[in-house]
């Protein structure tokens, strides 16, 4: 079974902090998503990447920002958080190739930012 | 672009049929899923279809596509307080890993004893 792991599960944190959300997985999986889900409004894509060091924008990229300098780990970086960040964080993971290539989601990091 | 659209909340009795309705937007979707997320965790995937299948059925769940319609339902027979989850529909357009898989809102199934 593919283990996606996302380091916490609550997150309290100040307006204009610096925040690290970590995801790692254990699959070997080339793709890793970071999402944000708010009520109503279902799964909106941050960014994404398809490899180490590679990145790409997803719909709604600003404020946000991430790294992969491994293939396992896939950071989210809130440069300076606002209240409008706070949102429940999903990561995912997929493998690389064609067919069905299904999402593998962690449990999601609940951030409140006050 | 592309959409997912799905209505927010469902309410059934304990034992009769679910029935959640999808729509979308890109007629090159290949891959239709339905995922399901429990209260406090992340997203399982529930079921696919593929694009050229009008029907699958895996045990309690049914999944219906009309492509013409751009319509997918999924439906799920004798529901159970474990049924109580969000349930989202998301397409897969195109067949390559680069390609995006694009989420509806989410419907919230709860359970009537």
């Amino acid at each position: 079974d593919v283990k996606v792991t996302q380091s916490s599960r609550y997150l309290v944190k100040r307006t204009g902090e610096k925040v690290f959300l970590e995801c790692v997985q254990d699959m070997d999986h080339e793709n890793m998503f970071w999402y944000r889900q708010d009520p109503g409004l279902g799964l909106r894509l941050i960014y994404f990447s398809y490899d180490v060091k590679m990145k790409e924008k997803g719909d709604i990229p600003e404020g946000y920002s991430v790294s992969r300098e491994k293939k396992e780990r896939f950071s989210l970086i809130l440069e300076s958080a606002s209240t409008n960040q706070t949102s429940m964080y999903l990561c995912a993971t997929m493998v690389m190739g064609q067919g069905v290539s299904p999402l593998h989601f962690g449990n999601g990091t609940r951030l409140t930012v006050t | 672009g592309e959409d997912v659209e799905q209505s927010l909340f469902l309410s059934v009795r304990e034992g009769d049929s679910s029935v959640i309705n999808c729509t979308y937007t890109d007629s090159s979707s290949t891959y239709l899923y339905w995922y399901k997320q429990e209260p406090g965790a992340g997203l399982q995937l529930l079921t696919y279809i593929f694009s050229n299948m009008d029907m699958k059925q895996d045990q309690r769940l049914t999944v219906l596509l009309n492509k013409k319609d751009k319509h997918l339902s999924l439906r799920i027979a004798d529901t159970q307080t474990g049924d109580s989850a969000i349930y989202f529909c998301a397409e897969k357009a195109g067949y390559s890993s680069a390609s995006k898989i694009i989420f509806g809102s989410g419907t919230r199934l709860s359970i009537r004893p």
